[in-house]
């Protein structure tokens, strides 16, 4: 089964910064572009970043709220993604899931997320 | 960007039929995905392709629609139901998602 596990979320202050971690299992990760999606407190949900494949030169993309302070990147060796947030703001305080995309575009697969708060 | 927009909230009877409402400010082809939520949890995917049942979703669930318009219908609603839908759009960039509707039993 696919599995989708979240780390290194936590509390931070402003203008700090972050790396959170998504762990993949259950499919053949190297074949699959990867996205973080967001949501904030009581909100609805916010695409965030997305890598694509070797094959498609690991191309990024970026929402343009986080363009500039956030870097999505990925290791295929050990089926990992991640995301690197800088100069965070209190904007930026969500629960951050990594996601896997199938044909068409839907997300079909969703980790259990893990929760970035940023406070001073 | 192309908005998604979902009426805030419904509530119904369990047995009862329910359709939530999806409109896009942009034609999305039949792009359109819908996503189910309960608190505390992950989204679940329920439909894609504007019409399509994802594996293991229950038939209670449908979808349809094509363009701008989408309805994702529930019929019978059960208490289990409780939770917020989203649409979500992958036919422009960036992929969107719906403000969720949030569906509550009576």
């Amino acid at each position: 089964a696919v599995q989708l596990v979240e780390s290194g979320g936590g509390l931070v202050q402003p203008k700090e910064s972050l790396k959170i971690s998504c762990a993949a299992s259950g499919f053949t990760f190297s074949n699959a572009a990867m996205y973080w999606v967001r949501q904030a407190p009581g909100k609805g949900l916010e695409w965030v970043a997305r890598i694509r494949t070797k094959p498609n030169n690991y191309a990024t993309y970026y929402a343009d709220s986080v363009k500039g302070r956030f870097t999505i990147s990925r290791d295929d060796s050990k089926s990992m993604v991640y995301l690197q947030m800088d100069n965070l703001t209190t904007e930026d305080t969500a629960m951050y899931y990594c996601t896997a995309i199938a044909a068409m575009g839907r997300f079909a697969y969703w980790g259990q997320g893990t929760l970035v708060t940023v406070s001073s | 960007d192309t908005v998604l927009t979902q009426s805030p909230a419904l509530a119904v009877s369990p047995g009862e039929r329910v359709t939530i409402s999806c409109r896009a400010s942009e034609s999305v082809s039949t792009r359109m995905h819908w996503y189910q939520q309960k608190p505390g949890q992950q989204p679940k995917l329920l439909i894609y392709g504007a019409s399509s049942l994802e594996s293991g979703v229950p038939a209670r669930f449908s979808g349809s629609g094509s363009g701008t318009d989408f309805t994702l219908t529930i019929d019978p609603v059960e208490p289990n139901d409780t939770a917020t839908y989203f649409c979500q759009q992958s036919w422009n960039d960036p992929w969107t998602f719906g403000g969720g509707t949030k569906l509550e039993l009576k």
